[in-house]
């Protein structure tokens, strides 16, 4: 496996349901995002995790609760969700999320995405 | 606040014709503007990074350039496969968080 796998690539779930997305990065990234595509919005920005460690969390609802338990690996771990949370969920990862104090533009690189339906 | 628009939102070429993408943005100081392609039910695909105005960058059909205030994506005798949304983002020095457009929709009919 090579750049950014995400799995499941599709999930149905019921408003009562408790899932988990899965990411897992191969470019020897430090920093893991999590963003949310709707239809005829821009990408949103969930979370942010560099070296493991969350450094920003976008106002988002605890109904969706990350994991990053090492540097390649990022859990987006979902319960009661409504149906206005159903979306393209994208994983990305760069290099170290600016952490290195280095003035540096970092590229992310992104999952194909997982598209979520809640009924 | 920062703010990106994308323009137009949709896009029709026949295949050969040539046409510029834009991407407005405000910025409380740049540290580097993205290109990304997305296609249908994908994550969005790197294609150019940015930094300075002035900058230009080139990937076969597609040439990307920079001033103060806004970014052209340029599309040269583009190909039915060049199909896809074009995604614009900033970076401001203040972090390294990705502001995105809502990108445009460009669709090159045979």
């Amino acid at each position: 496996e090579t750049g950014v796998t995400q799995t499941p690539r599709h999930l149905v779930m019921g408003m009562t349901n408790k899932k988990s997305l899965k990411c897992e990065q191969h470019l020897g990234h430090n920093a893991m995002y999590w963003y949310k595509q709707s239809a005829k919005k821009p990408l949103e920005l969930m979370f942010v995790y560099n070296f493991k460690e969350q450094t920003e969390n976008n106002s988002v609802p605890s109904r969706f609760s990350p994991e990053c338990p090492n540097s390649s690996h990022l859990f987006l771990h979902l319960h009661t969700l409504q149906p206005e949370d159903s979306a393209l969920y994208l994983c990305a990862s760069s290099q170290d999320g600016g952490t290195s104090g280095r003035a540096v533009t970092e590229t992310q690189y992104f999952g194909p995405g997982t598209r979520l339906l809640v009924l | 606040e920062d703010q990106v628009t994308q323009s137009p939102e949709a896009l029709r070429l026949q295949e050969g014709e040539s046409s510029s993408l834009n991407c407005s943005y405000t910025v409380s100081g740049l540290r580097g503007l993205f290109w990304y392609r997305q296609d249908p039910g994908k994550g969005p695909e790197f294609l150019f990074t940015l930094y300075s105005a002035g900058e230009e960058k080139e990937k076969e059909r597609l040439k990307a350039t920079l001033t103060k205030k806004e970014s052209f994506l340029h599309i040269t005798a583009p190909k039915p496969e060049d199909s896809a949304t074009y995604l614009c983002a900033v970076q401001a020095n203040s972090g390294y968080a990705l502001n995105f457009g809502k990108g445009t929709s460009l669709l090159v009919t045979p």
